[in-house]
């Protein structure tokens, strides 16, 4: 089975600071996205990547960055913090390219409050 | 860009009960995916069915999908509390390289 690991399930941080979300899958597989999800709109892409070192601006990417150094690990990177940055943040990974031919498979998210 | 739309927003039924979800979406699609997100969990894919396809089947899963309406539905047959979950539909433009987008889901309670 497919394991798409977020270092945290729950992070509190403050307006300003620095952070990094880190999603992690053990499949080999060419593409990791990063969705946030929140009521009322749904999942809306930030980021995402089809290979090492390469990444897409989503619908989103405002505010975000990302970082792709191995095939394994994608980190989102909230280069200052903002309370309406506060959700719930989701990784994924497919095998190839995503054309709807592949399902994605999520990690179980990092809920993240920006006080 | 929401793609696809599930309807209802909400879905409120006993077990034992069947329960239909409908996507529709916008423009012309290579496949349409489903998936189910647990409450304060990622979400898990369920079942896709390609253009070409009108039907599928998984367990208690029924998917039809009608490309001249650009609708779907999922049906959840003898449902069971353990259900209890919400449901979005998922889909990839038919034009170019492109990412799955996201409907808003219907959430679906059952009742024991």
């Amino acid at each position: 089975d497919v394991k798409v690991t977020q270092s945290s399930r729950y992070l509190v941080k403050r307006t300003g600071e620095k952070v990094f979300l880190e999603c992690v899958q053990d499949m080999d597989h060419e593409n990791m996205f990063w969705y946030r999800q929140d009521p009322g709109l749904g999942l809306r892409l930030i980021y995402f990547s089809y290979d090492v070192k390469m990444k897409e601006k989503g619908d989103i990417p405002e505010g975000y960055s990302v970082s792709r150094e191995k095939k394994e690990r994608f980190s989102l990177i909230l280069e200052s913090a903002s309370t309406n940055q506060t959700s719930m943040y989701l990784c994924a990974s497919s095998l190839g390219l995503a054309t709807g031919s592949s399902p994605l498979h999520f990690g179980n998210g990092t809920r993240l409050t920006v006080t | 860009s929401q793609q696809g739309e599930e309807d209802p927003q909400a879905l409120s039924i006993q077990e034992g009960e069947n329960a239909t979800m409908n996507c529709s979406y916008k423009t012309s699609i290579n496949n349409l995916q489903w998936y189910r997100q647990n409450s304060g969990r990622g979400l898990v894919h369920l079942i896709l069915i390609r253009s070409n396809e009108r039907e599928k089947h998984s367990g208690r899963l029924r998917v039809t999908l009608d490309t001249s309406k650009k609708s779907s539905s999922l049906l959840i047959t003898a449902s069971r509390a353990a259900d209890t979950a919400s449901y979005f539909c998922a889909t990839v433009p038919n034009s170019g390289y492109s990412t799955l987008t996201f409907g808003k889901g219907t959430m679906l309670l059952v009742s024991p």
